[in-house]
């Protein structure tokens, strides 16, 4: 089972609605989770970070954790078209694992 | 801060040929990683490094080598290029683990043919 995994997608919304992201990760110890977009052809940059359970907001972006569920997801609230993208998801790995384990990511496209 | 800087950020080798692709970050962080990236997929860890003298290998990490003599530089070697190893290739950094975030340099795009 691989220890990130997301909704392959690709996930299309239209423009002013809310896109919802999704992963789940194996490791129940894994503490901090970040979420990263990539546009074609770019590097992945940090969008949201999040440690606790609950929300975290950022903007138009909303994170939400659930340890117990083993379950991270990203909201985009008044999705533009500038947000289509690749969302990759991203947990470090619990105790001496020194990787961060990388989702294979959701394609996004917000159609205008 | 200039942040993770690759070089060179294209390139197109022939098959045998070797090359060192360049990575350097002005952060002081601890830990450096190179990814490759292969169209439409996602990312892939071929080596990592906690510190400067010590590396290991990560997921694909088959016809590479990395040296660390600095914290500044994580240079990838190709030796013996192959057209397997067309794709693009990513050098991230952090600070440490876990609440730290990784921060990714822009990328070479490698083709051998």
């Amino acid at each position: 089972q691989k220890e990130v995994e997301q909704n392959s997608g690709p996930l299309s919304v239209p423009e002013g609605a809310i896109a919802s992201l999704n992963c789940t990760y194996s490791d129940r110890g894994s503490q901090s989770f970040f979420w990263y977009r990539q546009y074609s052809g770019k590097s992945p940059e940090l969008i949201m970070f999040i440690y606790s359970n609950g929300d975290k907001e950022d903007g138009r972006f909303t994170a939400q954790l659930n340890k117990a569920s083993q379950y991270v997801s990203l909201l985009i609230r008044d999705s533009q078209p500038s947000d289509s993208a690749t969302y990759l998801c991203a947990a470090w790995g619990p105790g001496s694992a020194r990787q961060l384990t990388f989702g294979s990511g959701t394609q996004l496209t917000v159609l205008p | 801060n200039a942040g993770v800087t690759q070089t060179p950020k294209f390139r197109i080798l022939k098959i045998g040929q070797s090359m060192t692709l360049q990575c350097t970050q002005d952060m002081n962080h601890n830990y450096m990683y190179w990814y490759r990236q292969d169209p439409g997929m996602g990312l892939k860890l071929i080596y990592y490094s906690v510190g400067a003298g010590i590396t290991d290998k990560g997921e694909v990490p088959n016809g590479y080598n990395v040296s660390r003599s600095t914290t500044e530089d994580f240079p990838l070697r190709l030796e013996l290029a192959a057209p397997s190893q067309t794709s693009v290739y990513f050098c991230a950094s952090s600070y440490s683990k876990d609440e730290s975030p990784l921060h990714f340099g822009n990328g070479t795009r490698l083709t051998v043919t």
